[in-house]
């Protein structure tokens, strides 16, 4: 079965200083990768998704980037943390070519940025 | 543009009542999905429920059904016999035909259930 993980849980950030999370997805090949960002009591929004390694894809100008180093690996960064960076972010992954798979998620990161 | 909304913020339903939870959106792809998510306060996302725009008729799925009205261009969440666990966020969704499979979502309802 596929699995997906996310890590870490919670992170606490000083402003300035830079962003890993890490995201991979395991028991399927070549998946559709996404981030997305929820801010408190709000919808999410897609920050970047990968249809392939090395493939990415931005939905927003922003203080961050994302990377894919491996097929099932997607990796989310920051040089600088702002503190409007701060929110829950979500890692997820869906079969490519259809339109009727639903996207499956990971549990997510709560990033405060001080 | 492409885009979903949901017009109630928040909702309340009394135990074992029904409730419709509303979302409306705007594409001109000639195929699309749409999709309805769970969001429990611990903050995971559950899928619910899937409607193509070709469907002929409305998705259902246990105690959850898709009211889709292609014309309308609407897709409303219908919970019926609302159970305590239900209190959560809802987030309607949208998948075009183009853009690697992403999902363009609501900004969510929060629906509190009643005992």
């Amino acid at each position: 079965s596929q699995t997906i993980h996310q890590w870490p849980a919670t992170l606490v950030q000083p402003v300035g200083s830079p962003l890993s999370l890490e995201c991979t997805v395991e028991g399927t090949s070549n998946p559709n990768l996404y981030w997305y960002r929820q801010a408190a009591g709000r919808g999410l929004q897609l920050l970047f998704y990968s249809v392939g390694i090395g493939q990415i894809s931005s939905e927003v100008p922003q203080n961050l980037s994302a990377s894919r180093p491996q097929d099932r690996q997607f990796i989310l960064s920051s040089k600088k943390l702002l503190l409007s960076d701060s929110g829950f972010y979500l890692c997820a992954w869906s079969a490519p070519g259809s339109l009727n798979t639903e996207a499956f998620f990971g549990q997510g990161t709560r990033l405060t940025v001080v | 543009a492409q885009k979903i909304t949901q017009t109630q913020p928040g909702m309340f339903v009394q135990e074992k009542e029904a409730v419709t939870l509303d979302c409306t959106y705007d594409t001109s792809d000639p195929s699309y999905g749409l999709f309805w998510y769970k969001q429990p306060s611990s903050g995971e996302m559950i899928f619910l429920i899937y409607q193509g725009s070709y469907d002929q008729q409305n998705a259902t799925e246990g105690r959850y059904s898709l009211n889709f009205q292609k014309a309308r261009k609407s897709a409303n969440l219908v919970i019926s016999a609302s159970q305590l666990g239900d209190s959560a966020m809802y987030f309607c969704a949208m998948r075009p035909t183009w853009g690697g499979g992403k999902l363009i979502f609501g900004q969510g309802t929060e629906l509190s259930v009643k005992p």
